[in-house]
Parts: C-alpha cells; structure tokens; sequence
C-alpha cells in the first residue's frame, strides 16, 4: 500500500540554523500538507499546496518557513532560522482529487519528523 | 471560521464495553468531517469521513460515527472496544465551501480502554 515518507525521523539543531524537513507523498496525490503537533499539544495546520503554489497557510507560517517541490516527487518545509518554539513534530500529508471534486477526500499522513531546537 | 471541539481530554472504557469520543464543529458552510487516530510514535491514520448522505458513517476497526447537523457534532463510536483501540484520537473539519485545503484538528481525545 502506498504511504507517505518523511526524513529525517528526528533532526536535533541549534537555534538559528536553518533546517529542511524532506517528504515523499504518495505519486498520484496532488494536494499536499505540512502539520505540526507541539508535544501533547493539538495538531496545527501550517500550509497547504496545490498547483506548484501555496494554496493556504496558516498564521504560524510566517516568512521563516517556506515549502518547496523540487522534483516532482520531495515535498521539503524550510525553517531559516529556528527558534526554540519550532521543536515539535512535523507531519507532512498527502491527498488526491481534482479542483473542487479534491476537497471531500482523506488525507494520508507520514510518519513525523521530530524537530528538537536547542 | 473553522473550529473543532473535543471536551474530553481522557476517555476510559472497559474492554467490550461500548466507547464515544465526542466531537463537535464550527464552520461556516457545510463540512466535511474526519476521524483520525494517533498510536504512538507514529502519524495520524484516517478513520472514517462524512461526505453526504446517510448520517451514520462506519469506516476501519470497527468504529463509526455519527453526523447530527441539528447538534453540529460528530461523535466516534464502536459497539465494543478493544485494548488496541488504545491511542489518541482526533476529529478534523474542512468546509467543503472554501476550495476545501484547510483542515482543522480538534485538540484530541486518549481513549483508554482496560482489559
């Protein structure tokens, strides 16, 4: 089955380094997501991507992240410069669908990566 | 705007007893609703959705859910529980009326069920 991927599993940086978390989803998928979870915390939606361009995002995403397709097939998220605030678990995530007939389907989740920012 | 509500930080069940993980919405359109689960270590696994059509949904291991529009909720449930159904469990909304990209997650609810 199908699945989403997501390196590295955990990253440990210093604060004011840049970090890029690197996801493969699923090949036919043409929505894609990043997440984040703070320990114990609820799942916080950070952007969306549709189309090679940010669809959506949230007020969380401010301009030290930025997210990237490079190749057809790696979803990355960029943090320039992290903060201490930033550790928490990343997911990325994944859907099908077509404009407008896109929006009922399930997304599918990779696995996390933990950032930890010291 | 978009909001999702689960009052029950914990919930506890005895195995084969009946289990609810409440969830209520705030959207300001129609909604498409979601249930995830969470086991440790690990991402977020769809459920079961609510699209249209019959108000009760049933989707993996067992569980179903069911959709009140009167009462804007959308509660989990499974006839009898099981040890492994053991994780945390979230509900999520996407209002169907705004190109359908956004999706919120309720805070999560831990389902603890004992043999």
């Amino acid at each position: 089955e199908p699945e989403v991927t997501q390196t590295p599993s955990h990253q440990v940086t210093q604060m004011g380094q840049e970090v890029i978390l690197r996801c493969v989803p699923i090949s036919n998928h043409l929505y894609f997501y990043w997440y984040r979870q703070i320990l114990g915390q609820k799942v916080e939606f950070l952007v969306s991507f549709y189309n090679n361009e940010i669809s959506e995002k949230s007020e969380i995403f401010d301009d030290q992240f930025s997210v990237e397709r490079p190749d057809g097939s790696n979803f990355t998220l960029k943090i320039r410069s992290t903060k201490l605030e930033d550790s928490a678990m990343y997911f990325c995530a994944s859907k099908t669908g077509r404009v407008g007939a896109g929006a009922n389907n399930e997304q599918f989740f990779g696995p996390g990566t933990r950032l930890t920012v010291l | 705007a978009q909001s999702v509500a689960q009052p029950e930080d914990q919930v506890n069940v005895a195995e084969g007893n009946p289990l609810t993980v409440k969830c209520t919405y705030s959207v300001s359109g129609n909604p498409y609703l979601f249930w995830y689960v969470q086991y440790p270590n690990r991402g977020l696994q769809f459920l079961l959705k609510y699209i249209t059509g019959d108000n009760l949904v049933k989707g993996s291991y067992g569980f179903e859910a069911e959709f009140n529009k009167s009462q804007t909720s959308f509660h989990l449930k499974k006839p009898s529980a099981l040890v492994s159904d053991s994780a945390l469990y979230f509900c999520a909304v996407r209002d169907r009326n705004t190109g359908g990209f956004k999706t919120i997650f309720g805070a999560g609810t831990r389902l603890f069920v004992k043999a």
